[in-house]
């Protein structure tokens, strides 16, 4: 069954360093999403992705943050310099059009200390 | 913004029980999910409910929407301990809104 993979699985960071987590969507999906869960908490929407710019993003999606798709494959959410308070799992999620299910990856366990 | 409530936010059974687990939602929405995480890993898809009075069944798990009511139900027949995890309901609209999780113990 096609999977949404991210990349790295975990990693630990310095504040104020610049972090890039990658996801490889399902092939043909269009619709990319970024979403992420503070420890404990609930997911939360940042942002979503189609037709090469972003469509929508909330306000936890700030200027510190940008995503990219550098390629026909790759999906990068950047940090540009992270906080503490951005330590949480990082899902990376697609859709195809005119589809009603969302893939979710795996997901990045990023930890600033 | 859309609103997705869930309650209880915690859970503890024993095995062989039934409970409920409840999801309201604050604006309208025809599309209804429910996903399963255990703890450190990933959002597993358990339902898709895409209408009105739409219920799904798999194994000891049944959900179902009341559109009109704004509320989805999880309901959960003789619970064993493999179910515990948290569950989270999520309400699309162009993109999902999640509840904020019921974390579910299922005591042997």
């Amino acid at each position: 069954e096609p999977e949404v993979t991210q990349t790295p699985s975990h990693q630990v960071t310095q504040m104020g360093q610049e972090v890039i987590l990658r996801c490889v969507p399902i092939s043909n999906h269009l619709y990319f999403y970024w979403y992420r869960q503070i420890l404990g908490q609930k997911v939360e929407f940042l942002v979503s992705f189609y037709n090469n710019e972003i469509s929508e993003k909330s306000e936890i999606f700030d200027d510190q943050f940008s995503v990219e798709r550098p390629d026909g494959s790759n999906f990068t959410l950047k940090i540009r310099s992270t906080k503490l308070e951005d330590s949480a799992m990082y899902f990376c999620a697609s859709r195809l059009q005119g589809s009603n299910t969302i893939y979710f990856g795996e997901g990045s366990w990023l930890t600033v200390v | 913004e859309l609103k997705v409530e869930q309650n209880p936010l915690f859970l503890s059974m024993q095995e062989g029980k039934n409970y409920t687990i409840y999801c309201n939602y604050s604006t309208t929405s025809d599309r209804l999910y429910w996903y399963r995480q255990d703890p450190g890993k990933s959002l597993e898809s358990l339902f898709v409910l895409l209408s009105n009075g739409a219920v799904k069944q798999e194994g000891r798990l049944m959900a179902s929407l009341d559109t009109k009511a704004r509320l989805s139900t999880l309901h959960i027949t003789a619970a064993v301990h493999d179910l515990s995890a948290t569950y989270f309901c999520a309400v699309d609209r162009d993109k999902f809104y999640f509840g904020s999780g019921t974390k579910l113990n299922v005591k042997p």
